[in-house]
């Protein structure tokens, strides 16, 4: 099946520092990628859609300049937490969408606990 | 607006005994369904999908679930639920053309040996 890559799985790091979360899709083309946020017994909270080359689309009540997305190629976005703090610890989660099929279902990495301290 | 409702935060169930996972959903459109589950400190595994067709889906480890237009649900099910299925699943929702989903708020499933 479809695999998508997540890295690093884990983060833990001083607040005030940028940290910077891989997804990569393996061995499909992914021209939409999807950033989640899950909280500790909680449903996911879409962040934002990935474009390849193109601008992100963010949700509702996400900051773009605090969460920023880079789409460069069709197997790899990165989402990269800025001045991060501790209110930012969290589980992420990455999906890819094979190019073209909206009927298809998103792959999902194995996520990232991110921790700040 | 369109959402999924998963009624029940847990569902326990012993093994060896059918296992039901409810969902409903409410879109405009005709949707793309899905069923996810989730392990401890991992993502989302696929379990499978109904985009048209017959409406009863066969997935993965022996899941399937029942697309009913008319009740607007999409319940997973399983025959005989095993200790390993014990996990939190997602059911979500897109429609044609839109590559977002919409997710219910998760169920966590526990059978007991």
């Amino acid at each position: 099946g479809a695999v998508v890559s997540q890295h690093p799985s884990r983060v833990i790091c001083k607040s005030g520092t940028s940290v910077k979360i891989e997804c990569r899709s393996l061995d499909f083309q992914a021209t939409t990628m999807f950033w989640y946020r899950q909280f500790p017994k909680k449903s996911l909270m879409l962040m934002a859609t990935s474009n390849e080359g193109s601008k992100a689309t963010y949700e509702q009540g996400v900051e773009k300049d605090k969460f920023l997305i880079n789409h460069a190629s069709l197997t790899l976005s990165t989402l990269t937490v800025t001045s991060a703090h501790p209110e930012d610890s969290s589980f992420y989660i990455c999906s890819a969408s094979r190019t073209g099929s909206s009927n298809q279902p998103q792959h999902f990495g194995d996520g990232t606990r991110l921790s700040i301290l | 607006a369109q959402s999924v409702a998963q009624p029940e935060d847990q569902v326990n169930v012993a093994e060896g005994n059918p296992l039901t996972v409810k969902c409903t959903y409410s879109v405009s459109g005709n949707p793309y369904l899905f069923w996810y589950v989730q392990y401890p400190n991992r993502g989302l595994q696929f379990l499978l999908k109904y985009i048209t067709g017959d409406n009863l889906v066969k997935g993965s480890y022996g899941f399937e679930a029942e697309f009913n237009k008319s009740q607007t649900s999409f319940h997973l099910k399983k025959p005989s639920a095993l200790v390993s299925d014990s996990a939190l699943y997602f059911c979500a929702v897109s429609t044609s053309g839109t590559y977002k989903y919409i997710f219910g708020t998760g169920t966590r499933l526990k059978v007991l040996a």
